[in-house]
């Protein structure tokens, strides 16, 4: 099974200012069909998770744009250009590439210093 | 944009049976695989399982394998999963969603197994 990690676990930060939450991936996630089903969700307290990117880097309708993805191979990166207090919360990336099963990264908790 | 309703979740013992649904509008169910997530408490996200559009190929967890089923009515608009022989470490928050690329989720049904 593909094992997923993020980094880190939990990440304080200030509104305002920029946050970055790594994962990575145990073999590449490029699909056969030229594709990384590399997706990125978030958690709210209390709330059922909702998807914030797939394919890396694209961004589901109604996402702010403040949420970028990006990465490659193994190495991905979600992106929050500026922290406002609604993003609290856990964040998780899962890979869609090697299944079943599809795999989910521990998950980083953002929360405001 | 799509919405997902679970329902059936509820306390039962151990070696038990419980038969979660997950009704579907606002799309159309029978173009979708569709899937089931859970979230043991206070821990993350464990995909469990999926079914193919028709229903012809269907996706386990290794530590459901024999014990779950899932299924759908594309009639009924409707989702299942079949949950025998529950363990305690099935407790959890039970979601489905849409798609392999799990896009939208419901609300959840709370699991619990516990004598």
């Amino acid at each position: 099974d593909v094992v997923m990690t993020q980094s880190p676990l939990s990440l304080p930060v200030t509104l305002g200012q920029p946050a970055s939450i790594s994962c990575r991936s145990s073999q590449s996630l490029v699909y056969s069909d030229g594709n990384t089903y590399l997706s990125w969700f978030q958690q709210r307290p209390g709330q059922s998770p909702r998807r914030l990117i797939y394919q890396v880097s694209n961004r589901d309708s109604g996402v702010p744009d403040r949420f970028s993805g990006s990465g490659s191979g193994t190495d991905f990166t979600l992106k929050i250009s500026r922290v406002e207090a609604e993003d609290v919360g856990v964040y998780y990336c899962m890979q869609g590439t090697h299944w079943p099963p599809w795999t989910f990264g521990q998950g980083t908790k953002v929360e405001i210093k | 944009e799509g919405q997902l309703v679970e329902s059936g979740g509820t306390l039962v013992q151990p070696g038990g049976s419980l038969r979660l649904s997950c009704a579907a509008s606002g799309f159309s169910f029978s173009n979708f695989w569709m899937s089931w997530i859970r979230q043991a408490p206070g821990k993350g996200l464990e995909w469990v399982a999926n079914i193919k559009r028709d229903g012809s190929e269907k996706y386990y967890v290794d530590s459901v394998k024999g014990r779950f089923t899932i299924s759908r009515d594309n009639a009924k608009n409707s989702l299942y999963l079949q949950m025998n022989d529950l363990r305690a470490e099935d407790t959890a928050v039970y979601y489905c969603a849409r798609g392999r690329g799990l896009d939208p989720w419901g609300q959840g049904t709370l699991v619990t197994v516990s004598s």
